[in-house]
């Protein structure tokens, strides 16, 4: 069974830092582009950023480039979202979700972490 | 940039009726050299992540009720329920991943009961 398990979330102050974690099990990692998508609280989606599953092509939103890392550890079936400079606007859930390739659907997501910005 | 629209914002449909959501892309989401739609349709119920119905505008994910179908092709896309059921209440996503990471989604259209 697919799992993708995210931690990390939390309260922070803005201009602060945050470092998610997603724990994948269930199927080849390395096979897998992966993706963080965001919701802000009664919100749309948006993705913020992807990574391919070699970890040699990452992309990020105009929103959150500069600001965001994405990373992964194909040895450990983890991914990162690594958060700085973080503002009001980046409180949302963060879901990652997996894809098969960089241009494929979402075919499975985790549960979500939510961080919030907040003074 | 690619904007993804659907219509209505928000729809009330009666039991066993059928609903439609429909979905326009600012620029055609079909790739010539296969041919295919980069076009999917998600589920979200509250309190839960999104949850994949249809991939390529048209493809039905394993394990989704038949009464879920998609159609249409460039840029116009449509999300039909044929019966709706009360376990369909839900906010629905377009999302197309025609172009470079990161994907673009719709801004949803949430679903109720009349």
């Amino acid at each position: 069974e697919v799992q993708l398990l995210e931690s990390g979330g939390g309260l922070v102050q803005p201009g602060g830092s945050l470092r998610l974690s997603c724990a994948a099990s269930g199927f080849t990692f390395n096979n897998y582009a992966m993706n963080w998508v965001r919701q802000a609280p009664g919100k749309g989606l948006e993705c913020v950023s992807a990574i391919s599953g070699s970890a040699g092509s990452t992309y990020y939103a105009d929103s959150v480039r500069g600001r965001f890392t994405i990373s992964r550890d194909n040895s450990k079936d983890m991914v990162y979202l690594q958060m700085n400079s973080l503002r009001a606007e980046d409180t949302a859930v963060y879901y990652c979700a997996k894809a098969l390739g960089l241009r494929i659907n979402f075919d499975s997501w985790g549960q979500g972490a939510l961080v919030t910005v907040s003074s | 940039d690619f904007v993804m629209t659907q219509s209505p914002d928000s729809l009330a449909v009666s039991l066993g009726e059928r609903a439609t959501i429909n979905c326009k892309s600012s620029q055609s989401v079909l790739y010539s050299s296969n041919n295919k739609n980069y076009l999917a349709w998600y589920q979200q119920k509250p309190g839960q992540p999104p949850k994949l119905l249809i991939y390529w505008a048209s493809t039905r994910e394993s394990g989704v009720p038949d009464r879920f179908s998609g159609s249409g092709s460039g840029t116009d896309f449509t999300l039909t329920i044929s019966s709706l059921q009360a376990e369909d209440v839900a906010v629905y996503y377009c999302q197309q991943y025609y172009t470079t990471p990161p994907s673009t989604f719709g801004q949803g259209t949430k679903l109720e009961i009349k």
